[in-house]
């Protein structure tokens, strides 16, 4: 099992250029999540996707779009990108148990964006 | 608000020193309780967890214990490696909560010295 999987590692940009982050898990799971992580600030949740088809703004929204392309794949989307976005990106991804989603999450390694 | 609060790094030791890392949370209800661990260059991995209170999570040598009257989930190690250089991050997940979503403390670098 590849586990949780983002493409690509690094990535360079100007103000105003769009990109998309892919990010795809092998572990059936139905709950997956964008979070940013900038120095001294933690891990910050974007958006997340409770099950196929659903996706919920988080705590820092602000200049992304997500699509959950289906239960495997869930994309990040900066459509006119920032300084303020440079940052470093991890996607993860969580178990359902009945109606609930576990609290374990499982992350992906990272995609490290700089905003020019 | 939820929130955890973790001490500042970054924390220096020498190898087989006796590590505390502080981690306080505030919330509403009753939350279960993360260490995740991020090695340079690599994402997040969970180190230990509790679900209640009095609780302890163990891993590798790590240990946490749920206290509910302190609010708080400090991690130690007796006896640390160079291998245990990394950043540590407290986290919260609430019961009421269906998503699964995680609340992150601001993160604690820890960096062993042979």
């Amino acid at each position: 099992n590849a586990g949780v999987t983002q493409t690509p590692k690094f990535q360079v940009l100007k103000t105003g250029q769009s990109m998309t982050l892919q990010c795809a898990q092998d572990m059936n799971h139905n709950s997956m999540y964008w979070y940013r992580q900038d120095p001294g600030m933690g891990l910050r949740l974007i958006y997340y996707s409770a099950s196929e088809g659903t996706t919920d703004k988080g705590e820092v929204p602000n200049g992304y779009n997500v699509s959950r392309l289906n239960k495997r794949e869930f994309s990040l989307r900066l459509e006119s990108a920032a300084p303020s976005q440079t940052s470093v990106y991890f996607c993860a991804s969580s178990d359902q148990r009945g109606t609930r989603t576990t609290d374990t999450q499982y992350f992906g390694p990272g995609t490290r964006l700089t905003v020019l | 608000g939820d929130s955890v609060t973790q001490m500042e790094g970054p924390v220096t030791l020498s190898e087989e020193a006796f590590l505390t890392i502080n981690c306080t949370y505030t919330a509403t209800g009753y939350p279960s309780l993360f260490w995740y661990v991020q090695y340079p260059g690599e994402g997040l991995q969970l180190l230990l967890k509790a679900t209640k209170a009095d609780d302890k999570g163990s891993n590798k040598g790590f240990e946490a214990t749920y206290r509910k009257e302190t609010t708080s989930f400090h991690l130690e190690k007796g006896s640390v490696q160079v291998s245990d250089s990394a950043v540590y991050f407290c986290a919260l997940s609430l019961h009421s909560s269906n998503t699964g979503k995680l609340i992150f403390g601001q993160g604690t670098t820890l960096q062993v010295k042979p």
